[in-house]
């Protein structure tokens, strides 16, 4: 079955306590994404990867870092969390086609 | 880059009316077009897109959209609402040249008894 596997799905955390969501795929796609969803404002993207090594900045990168040293994990890390990194997020990965997405469940996050 | 605005950030009808959900999108290239809906406390789904051929597309529980190049929209559309139609729903656009996919800010889908 194909699927995008996030962990957390939900996570309290504390300001400045470093933190990593992983996010998995088993489609072997190249694309990987990373959003975060804030009432009102939809789904943003913070860091997005075409390939494996290859990883670039999306609308709102700030706070956020991500690696792919591999083809299907693309975790997400937050070295510093801040309450206003408090969110949904979603990873999603894309076929080459451009025209298929797939999205993980999303993992709530709360930092306070 | 592409973009997507939705015009109305809430939207109430009641159940058995028509459902109109506009998306209006921007890009330099034919682009590739998308609604989902979120149901409260849960992921994404996908209810319908547009790549290419035929420009009115359906999708999944009644919904249809039509591709309106000279307007530049993909707005949704449902004859009869029902009350389980009730959620946030979200156009999205990518380019048929890259996978970079991006979000307007989202419908909110009230349905009146």
């Amino acid at each position: 079955e194909a699927q995008v596997t996030q962990n957390p799905r939900y996570l309290i955390t504390v300001t400045g306590k470093k933190l990593t969501v992983t996010c998995s795929q088993n489609m072997n796609h190249e694309y990987m994404s990373w959003y975060r969803q804030d009432p009102g404002l939809g789904l943003r993207q913070i860091y997005y990867s075409m390939n494996v090594e290859v990883t670039d900045k999306g609308d709102v990168p700030e706070g956020y870092k991500v690696s792919r040293k591999e083809k299907r994990n693309f975790p997400l890390i937050l070295e510093s969390p801040s309450p206003n990194q408090t969110s949904l997020y979603f990873c999603a990965s894309m076929s080459g086609s451009g025209n298929t997405i797939y999205f993980g469940e999303g993992s709530w996050l709360t930092v306070v | 880059a592409q973009s997507v605005t939705q015009l109305g950030s809430h939207v109430s009808v009641s159940e058995g009316a028509l459902v109109l959900l506009r998306c209006n999108y921007s890009s330099s290239v034919p682009p590739y077009l998308f609604w989902y809906v979120q149901y409260p406390n849960q992921g994404l789904q996908l209810l319908l897109k547009y790549t290419t051929g035929a420009t009115l597309v359906k999708g999944i529980n009644g919904f249809e959209a039509e591709f309106k190049k000279s307007e530049t929209s993909f707005h949704l559309t449902k004859p009869s609402a029902h009350m389980s139609d009730a959620a946030e729903y979200f156009c999205a656009v990518t380019l048929y040249n890259n996978n970079d996919m991006r979000f307007g800010a989202g419908t909110r889908l009230t349905v009146k008894p």
